[in-house]
């Protein structure tokens, strides 16, 4: 049973540019969660995809967007990048939306933008 | 809105001793999911363990346990037997049980950071 995985591991963009940052899920599940993780702060919702549409958002603006593919896999695309987008950006998959029995994460990607 | 509370931001126990990690949490609902997660320095969050709100009965995991107050809306991890693989960054997390869009995240404490000390 493969974990989530995510690519790259670390990034550095320029302000302004975009970014695309790429998540598969655990086999078996069918939901994806992406959550931003600014240093020494908790993780923060961003929005959760399901059955390839977003069924879930936090506060972020619309130059957040997001993709799920028929695998379950999942894009994470930022636009625009500005400095305070710098964070560690976590990707979560679960057997369902609910999320019951919690979720499996993958180990990041640090993204600096400078 | 929910908010979940970690008054600890560093604790540091013995090897072999016993650690307990605070969370409290405000919430008006009366269904919902507690989790503690730990992330060690390769920032995988892993889940250590669960509780249900409607379940009574503390959950435990081997070595990790909580004591789960719901009227006081607390919910400390203990860990027995500390291990130096516990050292980590831990989190406490809270999950409505309501299925609607926006109740479909986890709401995060800022973490307790944990050592231990050989």
């Amino acid at each position: 049973e493969t974990g989530v995985t995510q690519s790259p591991t670390h990034l550095i963009k320029t302000r302004g540019q975009q970014v695309t940052l790429r998540c598969s899920s655990q086999s078996g599940h069918n939901t994806v969660s992406w959550y931003q993780q600014a240093l020494g702060q908790g993780p923060q919702f961003i929005f959760q995809y399901y059955r390839e549409e977003e069924n879930g958002r936090g506060n972020f603006p619309p130059r957040f967007s997001g993709l799920q593919f028929p695998n379950y896999s999942s894009e994470l695309n930022v636009n625009a990048l500005e400095l305070d987008d710098s964070a560690l950006y976590l990707c979560a998959s679960s057997f369902s939306p609910t999320a019951n029995y919690g979720y499996t994460f993958g180990s990041g990607t640090r993204l600096t933008v400078v | 809105a929910q908010t979940v509370t970690q008054s600890q931001p560093e604790m540091s126990v013995q090897e072999a001793e016993t650690v307990t990690l605070s969370c409290t949490y405000d919430t008006s609902e009366s269904d919902y999911y507690l989790f503690w997660y730990k992330q060690p320095p390769s920032r995988q969050m892993i889940l250590v363990i669960r509780q249900e709100a409607y379940k009574q009965q503390n959950a435990t995991e081997n070595r990790f346990s909580v004591n789960f107050q719901k009227a006081a809306k607390s919910f400390s991890l203990k860990i027995s037997d500390s291990q130096l693989g516990d050292a980590a960054m831990y989190f406490c997390a809270y999950r409505s049980a309501a299925d609607a869009g926006n109740n479909r995240k986890l709401i995060w404490g800022l973490g307790t950071s944990l050592a231990v000390n050989p």
